[in-house]
Order: structure tokens, then sequence, then C-alpha cells
């Protein structure tokens, strides 16, 4: 079967550094997506993995290792808006895109 | 610039009514596709399309029908609703299958009694 893991809830402090961990077992693998939802909003797209590495942009990064079937999404400075669930998904060889249940992000003055 | 839009917002059924949801997006994607998201659950395929005139099932298709008349709009229909179904649906669309990241509608919350 079809797994992507990620923790269920994290808090983290404004200001500080968190990093939100997906694990994934799919058949196959074409490029790995991260979106933020906030509470009652759609998911909007943060970042995309297809290669090895960290790709940074602002105060989110994304990274990936394709042999670990791992991926963390750093997020730096945090603000209080940050305060949403990230969503790891992962195209498989159909192209088609399975979703892990978030994780769900709680900022603290 | 509209994106993707979903109609209606929010709806309330009775157990055996039936409905449809429509989407709508302006920018010309090929893709579209429809997801349930239920809490402490990953967004779930129920169907797709790949272009105007096709339709496919996903992960999660029974209850539920689809039709992709034009190329811009792709309805969700529920026959006979049951509490089952009770769920937020998303609308999405993308440009192409390989590279294209996904654009969603706002979401449209139903609830069946």
């Amino acid at each position: 079967g079809q797994n992507i893991d990620q923790p269920t809830e994290m808090t983290a402090t404004e200001g500080a550094i968190v990093q939100i961990n997906c694990t994934y077992q799919t058949s196959g693998f074409n490029g790995l997506f991260w979106y933020q939802q906030h509470a009652g909003e759609a998911p909007t797209f943060l970042s995309y993995n297809v290669l090895d590495g960290l790709e940074e942009k602002g105060r989110f990064s994304s990274f990936l290792s394709r042999s670990k079937g791992y991926s963390y999404l750093l997020l730096k400075e945090l603000q209080m808006k940050d305060s949403a669930s990230y969503l790891c998904a992962v195209k498989d060889s159909n192209y088609q895109l399975i979703w892990g249940a978030g994780t769900k992000l709680i900022i603290k003055p | 610039n509209a994106g993707v839009t979903q109609t209606p917002k929010f709806r309330v059924l009775k157990t055996g009514q039936s409905m449809t949801l429509l989407c709508a997006q302006d920018m010309n994607h090929e893709y579209m596709y429809w997801y349930r998201q239920d809490p402490g659950m990953g967004l779930r395929l129920i169907h797709y399309s790949v272009g105007e005139g096709t339709t496919a099932k996903g992960e999660v298709p029974d209850g539920y029908n689809v039709s992709r008349l034009k190329k811009q709009n792709f309805l969700l229909g529920l026959e006979s609703a049951a509490p089952s179904q009770t769920s937020v649906y998303f609308c999405a669309s993308r440009e192409d299958r390989v590279t294209g990241e996904l654009f969603f509608g706002e979401g449209s919350r139903l609830t069946v009694l």
C-alpha cells in the first residue's frame, strides 16, 4: 500500500524554528509537494521537490531524500500567521498525488 | 483572477436527497479533481478528469458521479446522499500532470442528516 506519515500536531514559539517531517512509501516517486492550509480554507502551494536536497524560499525551506523516503519542511522566524496545517503529498508513478493527513502547527506567543 | 470557484460553499441535505457541486476554473487547465477531506485523514481523490469529455475514478468514487462537458467546469453529483458523505469537498485543477501544482477551490462543506 501507499503511505504518507506526518506528525499529527506540533507546537512552537513565535520567532523560533520548527521542522515538520514527512516519510513516505509509495509506488514510484515523481515529486513531493508541501501545502499550507489555514483552518476553514483551501490548501495553498508552498514547495515542490523532485531532486534530493534543500529548496529555500524565504522563511520556508523544504528538503528531500529520495533514498530515505523522507522530506521535511523548515519554517524559520515563526509568525502567528504560520499557525495552520501543513500537508505533505507525493506524486506516485501514475502522477497521482498521495496525501498525508497533515500536521497541525500551533504557534504560541 | 478567480482561479478555481466552487458552488455552493455550504449545503445541508437529508439522507436520500441528491445534489450537484459545481467547480469552475478560468486558467484553461486540462486536469481537474474532486477531493474530500475528513478529520484525521489526508485528502482523498473521488474522481478526476484529464480533459474535456473525460472522467476517471479515484480512490473513493462510490456514491458519486462526475461530468466534464466543458473544459472549464467539473461537476460532482451525489445521487442519493448518505451521512457518510458528510465532508468538506475540494475541487482542484492543474495545467499538466507532470510538473503542475494543484490550485484549489475554497471548498464546499456538505452535511447529510
